[in-house]
């Protein structure tokens, strides 16, 4: 079963105006981290910003923050502001447990393209 | 600067070669990975090592070898056996029992291509 989903393909945003990327999620286990990262054409994979399951806020970074919704198992995130560079693939993953070994479970990814 | 470096960036091989990717990190840390990226798919665990000597398969280790034998070095070997060897590859490395929100450092990836 999919661990990680994220439903939308690619999506165009305007300059200035803030875009929603949905990832909806799916665990068992009481005690997982969400993380997203942003991917360039260049193919890097550029950490934005985690969410642990049993944070109480949702998490900020700048310009990114995360609408997690624990009961729905979702953990959206939304880029405010949006500029010409945050154009990139965008994937949502999950850390189950805590174990040691640290993997990560990816979603398919969203593109996002930014018009001027 | 720390980091993970990926060579080649971009490969090229024959149908029934076996290829090795290399994956190099002066992060000093104990666990690296490896994925594959296909379109459309996200990110697939191909196997991951947490110490010097041990590994272990990911999701998709079928067609795919790797060794551990120095902290700094996780090499990828595609082997013939691997069907649909063409992808893109990432490396990564994580410190093991590290804080829950550690992230995993991507290297800058290699792009094979199998014909």
């Amino acid at each position: 079963a999919q661990k990680i989903t994220q439903t939308q393909p690619g999506m165009f945003v305007q300059e200035k105006e803030a875009v929603t990327l949905d990832c909806t999620y799916d665990t068992s286990d009481p005690s997982y981290g969400l993380f997203w990262y942003k991917q360039p054409s260049s193919g890097e994979m550029i950490f934005l910003i985690y969410q642990g399951s049993y944070d109480q806020q949702n998490a900020t970074e700048g310009r990114y923050s995360l609408n997690f919704q624990k009961a729905r198992k979702s953990a959206n995130l939304v880029i405010s502001a949006s500029q010409l560079g945050d154009s990139a693939m965008y994937f949502c993953a999950m850390r189950e447990g805590r174990s040691n070994d640290y993997k990560l479970s990816f979603g398919a990814g969203t593109t996002v393209t930014v018009r001027a | 600067d720390g980091g993970i470096t990926q060579s080649p960036k971009y490969l090229f091989r024959k149908e029934g070669q076996n290829v090795t990717l290399s994956c190099e990190q002066n992060l000093n840390h104990d666990a690296m990975y490896w994925y594959r990226q296909d379109p459309g798919q996200g990110l697939r665990l191909i196997y991951y090592s947490q110490i010097v000597n041990d590994f272990q398969k990911g999701d998709i280790a079928e067609g795919y070898s790797v060794s551990r034998e120095k902290k700094e070095s996780f090499p990828l070997t595609v082997t013939s056996a691997q069907k649909n060897p063409t992808a893109f590859y990432l490396c990564a490395s994580s410190i093991p029992g590290g804080p829950d929100n550690s992230p995993l450092h991507f290297g800058n990836g290699t792009r094979l291509t199998v014909t």
